[in-house]
């Protein structure tokens, strides 16, 4: 059975920083990307970064670029999202997603929750 | 870069037909053929309905089908069913690795 389980949600003030965890199993990490999405309080889904099998390569949003960083352990089957300079507007739930390629997302983590407030 | 867009809701009584419209542009909709689509049940995470288009994972009832013409993709849902309330998102890849949802359709079982 895939699962993906996300840790790190914090209350956090602006300017803060956090760092969230995703522990995969079920599958065969090293084959495949694993990516972040986010949803804020009654909002939609927004990409926010990804990284490759290998973890050579790592992708971002316009609007975390330069403030997340995204990396992977394939010898802990685990994913970190490092997250800097949050502001008010990155409150929301953050999943971890098992990307099939370009076309999709196929398994979901429940989530974590970092909201970013005085 | 904005949110694909979505009609915000769309209803219809059960065995009933529905369709959610998803409209990008030719930097993401219409020029590839990866979209996909996701089924949110309230406090749930996302379920993946449709990749590629118009692929259904495995147990994904074939009631929920997708297309797409042009910029504009769409997800069907046909004989609608109680358990199909809920938000459905679509989304597209972008290029450079990125990718772009949709605002999101509530859909109501009437």
């Amino acid at each position: 059975e895939v699962r993906l389980v996300e840790s790190g949600g914090d209350l956090v003030q602006p300017g803060g920083s956090v760092r969230l965890s995703c522990a995969a199993s079920g599958f065969t990490f090293t084959h495949y990307a694993i990516n972040w999405v986010r949803q804020g309080p009654g909002k939609g889904l927004e990409w926010v970064s990804g990284v490759s099998s290998s973890g050579t390569g790592t992708y971002y949003a316009d609007s975390v670029k330069g403030r997340f960083a995204i990396s992977r352990d394939n010898s802990e089957n685990t994913v970190y999202l490092q997250m800097n300079s949050l502001r008010a507007e990155d409150t929301a739930v953050y999943y971890c997603v098992k990307r099939i390629g370009p076309g999709g997302f196929d398994y979901w983590g429940q989530g974590t929750l970092v909201a970013v407030s005085s | 870069q904005s949110a694909l867009t979505q009609i915000r809701s769309v209803s219809g009584s059960p065995g009933q037909s529905v369709t959610i419209s998803c409209t990008g542009s030719s930097s993401d909709v219409g020029l590839y053929d990866y979209v996909s689509w996701y089924q949110q049940h309230p406090s749930e995470a996302p379920k993946l309905i449709i990749f590629d288009v118009n692929m259904r994972p495995s147990g994904v009832p074939d009631r929920f089908s997708g297309s797409k013409s042009g910029n504009t993709a769409s997800l069907t849902i046909s004989g609608l069913q109680a358990e199909d309330e809920a938000d459905y998102f679509c989304c597209s890849y972008a290029g450079s690795y990125t990718h772009i949802f949709g605002s999101g359709t509530k859909v109501t079982v009437l």
